[in-house]
């Protein structure tokens, strides 16, 4: 394992539902991050938090809300999802959260929106 | 025209075989350069990475870049089996871009 949890591994839920995924990192790193990633597609960044500070949020609709109460831990609640969401959320981490550090992803979530 | 560019693939070579993955990226400044291995289900995970021109060898894995080409690849000699994956090109500057990566197949 890379020292990145991720739950739940897969999620069904109808696009009135409210769900939330979590992420826990035990690395000791100060980044955390979410990717979004769908077939044939890149890996799309979705939010960044230091130091529990977010600092990146790339034009994520708000049906999408990301919270990080500490260092290693990480959520996003979802909430009036399209089908168009259904996609594997990567969370992962770094040691400083500057772009060419290494990432450790979690096993990911894999989304349906019915 | 796609910022980090690979071929879908399935690029399908014989076990023992050179596998060459390619991936070029369009940002002349790109500063860092990471090859992660994704398999099936499973998360992507870093298995080299190159930040001058040349090459740079981890075991089985040669990692070349090009700054000038706007190239980077990935060589795996003696492919195994357990080789078959997808494999990401990330590259970064004030940010890390991803390619769609490359999915290699290994036959026995």
């Amino acid at each position: 394992e890379t020292g990145v949890t991720q739950t739940p591994r897969h999620l069904v839920m109808g696009m009135t539902n409210k769900k939330s995924l979590k992420c826990e990192q035990h690395l000791g790193h100060n980044a955390m991050y979410w990717y979004k990633q769908s077939a044939k597609k890149p890996l799309e960044l979705m939010f960044v938090y230091n130091f529990k500070e977010q600092t990146e949020n790339n034009s994520v609709p708000s049906r999408f809300s990301p919270e990080c109460p500490n260092s290693s831990h990480l959520f996003l609640h979802l909430h009036t999802l399209q089908p168009e969401d259904s996609a594997l959320y990567l969370c992962a981490s770094s040691q400083e959260g500057i772009p060419n550090e290494k990432l450790f992803f979690g096993s990911g979530t894999q989304l349906s929106v019915l | 025209q796609k910022e980090v560019e690979q071929n879908s693939g399935p690029l399908s070579v014989p076990e023992g075989a050179i596998a060459s993955l390619n991936c070029t990226y369009s940002d002349r400044v790109s500063q860092s350069f990471f090859w992660y291995r994704q398999y099936s289900g499973k998360s992507p995970e870093l298995i080299m990475s190159i930040y001058s021109n040349g090459d740079k060898e981890d075991g089985r894995f040669t990692a070349q870049l090009n700054k000038a080409s706007q190239y980077v690849s990935l060589l795996i000699r003696d492919s195994q089996p357990s080789d078959s994956a997808t494999y990401l090109c990330a590259v970064t500057n004030q940010k890390v871009t991803f390619g769609t990566g490359t999915k290699l197949q290994v036959i026995p």
